[in-house]
């Protein structure tokens, strides 16, 4: 069964780039026609997309985010990465890594998620 | 830009009580829909997609409908388990999730 998982530092100082990958166990993602999915929720708050990617590597981002942020595959390790330039304590957020399908609209599968907090 | 108002924010109910979530965007998002249910400290996890298709094994107490604007969420028959919040999401532009509706048991 297809298993995702977050990893990443959980403490990263303001202004800095958040950096986090997802492992996909289970599956393929070359082999598969899925995009996958980065999610955040701040605590005690509700769920923002922040962008998607396609195996080929096709991107599709948040526009209050696109600036900052970059999704990237490598399907020789079957991972996917979140890089989120100059944060700041708003970024503060459980991140979640997601199967979506074949088109982007869906998250069908979800990582745990992990928890990075911004602070000095 | 497109909106997504939930309501109520929150709800109790009694066990097996019926319960309604009304989920509204702001424009026409055909049935370009999605529901999730979020427990305490776990993920999210897709219950109804495309409005009112019900996910491979999610009990057929849960259901959707609606198309256009307006949509609805409901639990036949509320369960100690289904204690969750519960978010709409539309994928008609991009992705955005709703702002959530909490339910407890009364």
């Amino acid at each position: 069964q297809l298993q995702l998982q977050e990893s990443g530092p959980g403490l990263v100082k303001p202004s800095e780039t958040l950096s986090l990958t997802c492992t996909v166990s289970g599956g393929s993602i070359s082999s598969s026609s899925y995009y996958w999915g980065w999610i955040r929720q701040p605590p005690g708050k509700g769920l923002e997309w922040i962008g998607s990617i396609y195996y080929s590597g096709s991107t599709y981002y948040n526009p209050s985010l696109k600036s900052r942020v970059t999704i990237s595959v490598d399907t020789s390790k079957n991972q996917f990465s979140l890089k989120l330039s100059s944060v700041t304590a708003a970024d503060t957020a459980v991140y979640y890594c997601a199967r979506q399908g074949p088109s982007p609209g869906t998250c069908y599968r979800w990582g745990q998620g992990t928890l990075v907090t911004v602070s000095s | 830009d497109i909106q997504m108002t939930q309501s109520p924010s929150s709800l109790s109910a009694s066990v097996g009580d019926r319960v309604t979530i009304t989920c509204q965007a702001s424009q026409d998002i055909s049935n370009y829909l999605n529901w999730y249910q979020q427990k305490p400290g776990k993920a999210p996890k897709l219950l109804i997609y495309d409005a009112s298709n019900l996910e491979t094994g999610v009990p057929s107490r849960f259901s959707g409908s609606g198309s256009g604007t307006d949509f609805t969420f409901t639990i036949s028959s509320l369960q100690p388990e289904d204690i969750a919040t519960y978010y709409c999401q539309q994928y008609d532009n991009l992705l955005l999730f709703g702002p959530g509706t909490k339910v407890d048991i009364k």
